[in-house]
């Protein structure tokens, strides 16, 4: 099945610095990639997602990018303030969902720091 | 339009019981997916139904298991609970339409399952 690696785990930055969030999948076949946010008892809320046959995807301050060759993805998010601050997921899914649906990375908890 | 709800929000049982979760997908979504939150494991999959029937499912033993009615809304139940159960169950509608599962998961805000 799919596998997906997150990092790091945890992120501190300076409110307004620029934050990056990477995760690798390692099925090939996978073919949309969701980020969602989580906060404290809150289910995950999606802030963006790309599909296979797309490099990069941007809106406003959140923007992610995918590598297919190197099997990656990013989330970039710009002018970070503390409403960001947050759990963040990445996840990669198989055309037709498979055995696992959704895989998720561990998350990436951002810390933004005034 | 009314998000993924899902009832209860907290649940406390005891070990050997069962317990029953519900989700009511956003208006017109047809696919409910279920998904298992806990600190080690982080979120897994538990299964999806489509059309009242159950189309993907995750390595979870048959304790778990769910149901789909006509009208979308879904039933979990998990039967002789553990103490390892306790965890957020968190339940994803989507449209389905492409067939292939790669349509956007709209999470609800997860029932919290306490097994003692």
């Amino acid at each position: 099945g799919e596998n997906v690696e997150q990092h790091p785990s945890t992120l501190s930055v300076q409110e307004g610095d620029s934050a990056v969030i990477k995760c690798t999948y390692s099925d090939s076949a996978s073919n949309y990639f969701p980020w969602y946010k989580q906060e404290l008892g809150k289910g995950p809320q999606l802030i963006i997602d790309i599909r296979s046959n797309v490099g990069e995807k941007k809106d406003q301050r959140i923007a992610v990018t995918l590598n297919k060759t190197a099997k990656h993805f990013s989330l970039h998010i710009t002018e970070t303030q503390p409403e960001d601050s947050a759990v963040y997921f990445c996840a990669a899914i198989l055309p037709g969902g498979g055995a696992d649906g959704l895989t998720f990375g561990k998350g990436t908890h951002l810390i933004i720091q005034p | 339009k009314a998000g993924v709800t899902q009832t209860p929000r907290y649940l406390i049982k005891t070990r050997g019981q069962q317990v029953t979760l519900s989700c009511s997908p956003i208006s017109g979504h047809r696919s409910v997916s279920w998904y298992q939150q806990t600190p080690g494991q982080g979120l897994q999959f538990l299964f999806e139904y489509f059309s009242e029937t159950q189309r993907n499912k995750g390595n979870f033993p048959g304790r778990f298991s769910g149901r789909q009615f006509s009208n979308s809304r879904s039933e979990m139940n998990v039967s002789t609970l553990e103490l390892g159960d306790s965890a957020l169950y968190l339940c994803a509608s989507s449209l389905r339409t492409s067939g292939v599962g790669t349509d956007t998961q709209y999470f609800g805000p997860g029932t919290r399952l306490t097994v003692l």
